[in-house]
């Protein structure tokens, strides 16, 4: 069974950019959920998307957005690009919508924001 | 929003010896997961405990779920250089996303 994949691995953006990172579940999970982590610190919730819908939202802008596909995978956009968005994004998919103890997170995007 | 705060922020130990770290909140919380994150990868889950006064060990690591929910603690015995990386608390409330401490860089001198 494959895990979480996310692509680009790493990514360079200009300051007011627009950006997309992908994310593909782990075969068998429908609910994908996303992640900044900035450098030193944890993971911060941005939010959880399933069967397609937003599902729960942490406290960012309306400028993160995203979507699932209905196989499941998804993307995360961020418009008009701030040098705070420098960070670590992180996918994670699991089984159900609120099992996050079946959380299987990719290895993530590094987005540098200059 | 919660504030989850851990402790020590990075240790340094010989090859062996005992670890141990915990993760205290100003919030209640109904499920205590702890991860570990080596460098360009995400968190790997450890172990996760749902109950208050739960403890539970998985090989050499073992944690608590603390009475009040509001805490957790983390051991890892006899440790050894792959135990290297920095490790996450987090809670869960009954909503669906996690909340996680600002992590404890552990290295181990061989």
């Amino acid at each position: 069974e494959t895990g979480v994949t996310q692509s680009p691995t790493h990514l360079i953006k200009t300051r007011g950019q627009q950006v997309t990172l992908r994310c593909s579940s782990q075969s068998g999970h429908n609910t994908v959920s996303w992640y900044q982590q900035a450098l030193g610190q944890g993971p911060q919730f941005i939010f959880q998307y399933y069967r397609e819908e937003e599902n729960g939202r942490g406290n960012f802008p309306p400028r993160f957005s995203g979507l699932q596909f209905p196989n499941y995978s998804s993307e995360l956009n961020v418009n008009a690009l701030e040098l705070d968005d420098s960070a670590l994004y992180l996918c994670a998919s699991s089984p159900y919508q609120r099992q996050t103890y079946g959380y299987t997170f990719g290895s993530g995007t590094r987005l540098t924001v200059v | 929003g919660q504030q989850l705060n851990q402790s020590p922020q990075s240790m340094f130990i010989q090859e062996g010896e005992d670890v141990s770290m915990n993760c205290t909140s100003s919030s209640i919380f109904n499920t205590w997961l702890w991860y570990k994150q080596d460098p360009g990868e995400g968190p790997v889950l450890l172990i996760a405990l749902y109950k208050a006064g739960e403890l539970t060990s998985n090989g050499r690591l073992t944690a608590q779920f603390g009475i009040t929910r509001k805490d957790s603690f983390l051991n890892i015995s006899a440790s050894i250089p792959s135990d290297v990386g920095i490790y996450f608390c987090a809670g869960q409330t009954g909503a669906n996303n996690l909340f996680f401490g600002t992590g404890t860089r552990l290295t181990v001198i061989p």
